[in-house]
């Protein structure tokens, strides 16, 4: 069972670089979520995605775009990267059923590293 | 503002050594709280979903509770492979279903 699939799993960046980050999930789940995960400040939610073609800005979305253009898969984009954005990012997914507080499912995370 | 606060940090215990892992939360209206493991290099893995004062989960050797303010993860007797960072997640009314998580609480626990 795949569940939650992340990819790339690391990278190091050098400043001012572009990357894109893969989500992908096999559970037919509605709702997608991108967190960062820094020591001390446990997960912060950068977007998320109600629906395919759909998005939304979370907790600290600046410096990072998001498009969810199938319903499995959901990217997270940096377009000029600092060194203030290294991270492990985790992406998650949930179902949802009305008003069914379905539980979110994670992926293994991407470390990424900003020189 | 909605806030959830874990403690302690970091728990060292000895292996069979019962012990209690806390979560509170400030939020103005709670619909769900949720646990989860999270091993070193893993993503966080669902463990309970609680969602009234008064509502109790059993898994193996890990029992959350939720009251009013609070939210308790009971670890009986554990054993080394209970090891991992515990952390805490509220959804609230406000927060369009988006989850609110605690810092955690590193626990490691020694045979």
């Amino acid at each position: 069972n795949a569940g939650v699939t992340q990819t790339p799993k690391f990278r190091v960046l050098k400043t001012g670089q572009s990357m894109t980050l893969l989500c992908a999930q096999d559970m037919n789940h509605e709702y997608m979520y991108w967190y960062r995960q820094d020591p001390g400040m446990g997960l912060r939610l950068i977007h998320y995605s109600v629906g395919e073609g759909t998005t939304a800005k979370g907790e600290v979305p600046d410096g990072y775009n998001v498009s969810r253009l199938k319903k499995q898969n959901f990217l997270l984009g940096l377009e000029s990267a600092a060194p203030s954005q290294t991270s492990v990012y985790f992406c998650a997914s949930s179902s949802h059923q009305g008003d069914i507080n379905q539980p979110q499912h994670f992926g293994d995370g991407t470390r990424l590293s900003i020189l | 503002e909605d806030q959830v606060t874990q403690s302690p940090e970091a728990l060292r215990l000895q292996e069979g050594e019962s012990s209690s892992l806390n979560c509170s939360y400030t939020v103005s209206g709670l619909r769900g709280l949720f646990w989860y493991r999270q091993d070193p290099g893993k993503g966080p893995e669902f463990l309970f979903t609680l969602y009234s004062a008064g509502e109790e989960k059993e898994k193996e050797r890990l029992k959350a509770t939720l009251t009013k303010k609070e939210s308790f993860l009971h670890i009986t007797a554990p054993k080394p492979e209970d090891s991992a960072t515990y952390l805490c997640a509220v959804r609230t009314y406000n927060q369009g279903g988006k989850l609110i998580f605690g810092q955690g609480t590193e626990l490691s626990v020694k045979p």
